[in-house]
């Protein structure tokens, strides 16, 4: 299975503050992606990192990607109310992606 | 270029009936998965489909649950008998591309069934 595990399952921070998530997956991978789910909504793609990149940036988003150690992290800085949300990763091969628990971030304004 | 739309947003069931629920793919997606979530969940692949295939179905229920995606016309998850435990938010994703290097997907809204 290529589920990856998000961690923490909730993070709670001020407006204006950086929010750090991260995934831990288990089998090789071709990239890996996060999304963001708003409440009672599908999911919306949010950046995708490939097996051979390190960090990738995409406006306030930054990821990163360390697959020696099959983990990446998912770093919002500045973080406003309307990022709250909860986001998935999804490592991805050549099956289906398969989303884990997710981590539930609220930012406080 | 419209979305993933799928239909309808909501949909009651009482025990025995049956949901259908649809899916229309962004335009040029070939590839359609449906995904089950429970309340405070993340998703559970359930199947990915081709135009008039089905690619991986491990994720879906043996009984009473089926999935086509015809040449024409939009993508139909069906869940005969419905039971209590099939109360969820069913979400639909298409790409352009499947596995491969690149599999970004892009979601519909969700069907939230309820089954009283």
């Amino acid at each position: 299975s290529q589920q990856g595990e998000e961690d923490p399952q909730a993070l709670s921070i001020q407006e204006g503050e950086n929010a750090t998530m991260n995934c831990s997956y288990k089998t090789s991978i071709n990239n890996l992606q996060w999304y963001r789910q708003n409440s009672g909504r599908g999911l919306v793609h949010l950046i995708l990192i490939r097996s051979n990149e390190r960090e990738k940036h995409s406006g306030r988003l930054r990821v990163t990607l360390d697959t020696s150690k099959k983990s990446s992290s998912l770093l919002i800085t500045a973080s406003r109310a309307a990022d709250t949300a909860s986001y998935f990763c999804a490592p991805s091969g050549n099956t289906p992606l398969v989303f884990g628990k997710g981590t539930r971030l609220s930012v406080i304004a | 270029n419209a979305g993933v739309m799928q239909n309808p947003r909501h949909l009651v069931r009482r025990r025995g009936q049956e949901a259908r629920l649809r899916c229309s793919p962004m335009k040029g997606h070939s590839h359609v998965y449906w995904y089950r979530q429970l309340p405070e969940e993340g998703l559970k692949f359930m199947v990915y489909l081709q135009k008039e295939n089905i690619i991986d179905e491990s994720g879906m229920p043996k009984e009473r649950f089926s999935a086509e995606f015809p040449k024409e016309g939009p993508s139909i998850l069906r869940i005969q008998q419905v039971v209590r435990g099939d109360s969820a938010a069913y979400f639909c994703a298409s790409s352009s591309i499947a596995g491969g290097q690149d599999n970004e997907q892009f979601f519909g809204p969700g069907t939230r069934l309820t089954v009283l």
